[in-house]
């Protein structure tokens, strides 16, 4: 059974500084996904990674897959306020089918 | 473009009884997706519908169906409802290519009282 680790799943920032949230998955696979969630709504699509090496960058936010280390890595430079959310990385093995991490609870500090 | 449509938004039902859930996917899209989500659980895949045929399915009891339309639209059904079915469910769309993401409805939350 496929299964996709986040660390770590709480993170509390000060305003400016950088991290990195890392997601761990137990099976070979080649398309990984990052959403974000705000509380009380849905999910928003941020990265699709589909292949050993890719880098995806959106602002303050950069996504990379290791399909080796089966590892993906959200960076996040010079944080704001704003991108206080719940980060979730997912493996997708099927077409329709993901595997979601338990998420991770960004809160950026003034 | 209009996004994933879910109804109802909210919905309170007793132990026992059943529930039927509705998406209305983008336009175009044909698969779509069912996730439970819940504090303790996460997100957790139900099944997925391609062309009117369940293509994936999760780990959920036989309680949880669910069916898809000729317009690609979704329902999913929850019979005898119990109180842990309390959750989130959330309805994903793509257009059926592993390099595509999902795009995700706003959810209808279920409280079983």
């Amino acid at each position: 059974e496929l299964k996709v680790e986040q660390n770590p799943l709480f993170l509390s920032m000060q305003e400016g500084k950088n991290y990195t949230i890392y997601c761990n998955y137990s099976t070979t696979s080649d398309r990984l996904y990052w959403y974000r969630q705000d509380p009380g709504k849905s999910l928003e699509s941020l990265f699709v990674l589909l292949s050993n090496g890719a880098v995806k960058q959106e602002g303050r936010l950069m996504a990379s897959l290791d399909t080796k280390a089966r590892l993906s890595t959200l960076h996040i430079t010079a944080a704001v306020h704003d991108l206080s959310a719940t980060y979730f990385c997912a493996v997708n093995t099927n077409a329709g089918k993901s595997t979601f991490g338990d998420g991770t609870t960004l809160t950026v500090k003034p | 473009k209009a996004g994933v449509t879910q109804t109802p938004r909210y919905l309170i039902k007793t132990r026992g009884q059943q529930v039927t859930l509705s998406c209305s996917p983008i336009s175009g899209h044909r698969s779509v997706s069912w996730y439970q989500q819940t504090p303790g659980q996460g997100l957790q895949f139900l099944f997925e519908y391609f062309s009117e045929t369940q293509r994936n399915k999760g780990n959920f009891p036989g309680r949880f169906s669910g069916r898809q339309f000729s317009n690609s639209r979704s329902e999913m059904n929850v019979s005898t409802l119990e109180l842990g079915d309390s959750a989130l469910y959330l309805c994903a769309s793509s257009l059926d290519a592993a390099n595509q993401p999902q795009h995700f409805g706003d959810g209808t939350r279920l409280s079983i009282l």
